[in-house]
């Protein structure tokens, strides 16, 4: 069965670093997502994007983040300079078409730890 | 801002008998939502939805119930078995958006 993956599943970085967290959507999926968890807390929505552009970002998503979709297949999420709240596990997910009845498939994430 | 509540943190059942995991919501613009099951160290797997214009949907052991009057959704597990031991998660969307509300999730164990 096809699935969403991440990498890598682990990253420490220092505060004020750039990070990129990589996801490798499912091939014929055309909404992508990234969502965020930080510990103890419920899982939040980051940005949507959708034919090579964002299509909605939550306030979350400010300007240190930006999202790429640099070929067929890769969604990357940059975070340009880390802060330690930045602290979460970042999820991928992606679903087929627009419909709300097209159900997102999320990626197992990966955890990111700003020290 | 706590659009989708989940008032359960956990949950035990004994192995055989129903689990019955509640949802609340706020947003009457939702017309749309899902349970996901989230094992650790893994990502949320979807596992059931409904849209606001049925009051009951069943895959297999798993039913939802949603009553928009009250805004209340319901996850009903049964019978219950060790494996479905994890975190769910309610979620909800409107159709104007394409993002997913979650709930703060329901731990729960099924003891065997």
């Amino acid at each position: 069965e096809p699935e969403v993956t991440q990498t890598p599943s682990h990253q420490v970085t220092q505060m004020g670093q750039e990070v990129i967290l990589r996801c490798v959507p499912i091939s014929n999926h055309l909404y992508f997502y990234w969502y965020r968890q930080i510990l103890g807390q419920k899982v939040e929505f980051l940005v949507s994007f959708y034919n090579n552009e964002i299509s909605e970002k939550s306030e979350i998503f400010d300007d240190q983040f930006s999202v790429e979709r640099p070929d067929g297949s890769n969604f990357t999420l940059k975070i340009r300079s880390t802060k330690l709240e930045d602290s979460a596990m970042y999820f991928c997910a992606s679903k087929r078409g627009r419909g709300l009845q097209e159900t997102q498939y999320f990626g197992p994430g990966t955890r990111l730890l700003v020290l | 801002d706590q659009q989708v509540k989940q008032n359960s943190p956990s949950l035990s059942v004994q192995e055989g008998r129903i689990s019955i995991l509640n949802c609340d919501y706020t947003n009457s613009m939702f017309d749309y939502f899902l349970w996901y099951k989230k094992y650790p160290a893994e990502g949320p797997t979807f596992l059931i939805s409904i849209s606001s214009i049925k009051d009951k949907n069943e895959d297999g052991r798993f039913t939802v119930f949603l009553n928009k009057s009250a805004k209340h959704l319901s996850l009903h597990i049964v019978p219950s078995q060790p494996g479905d031991s994890a975190v769910y998660f309610c979620a909800a969307s409107e159709t104007s958006y394409d993002k997913v509300i979650f709930g703060p999730g329901t731990s729960l164990s099924v003891i065997p």
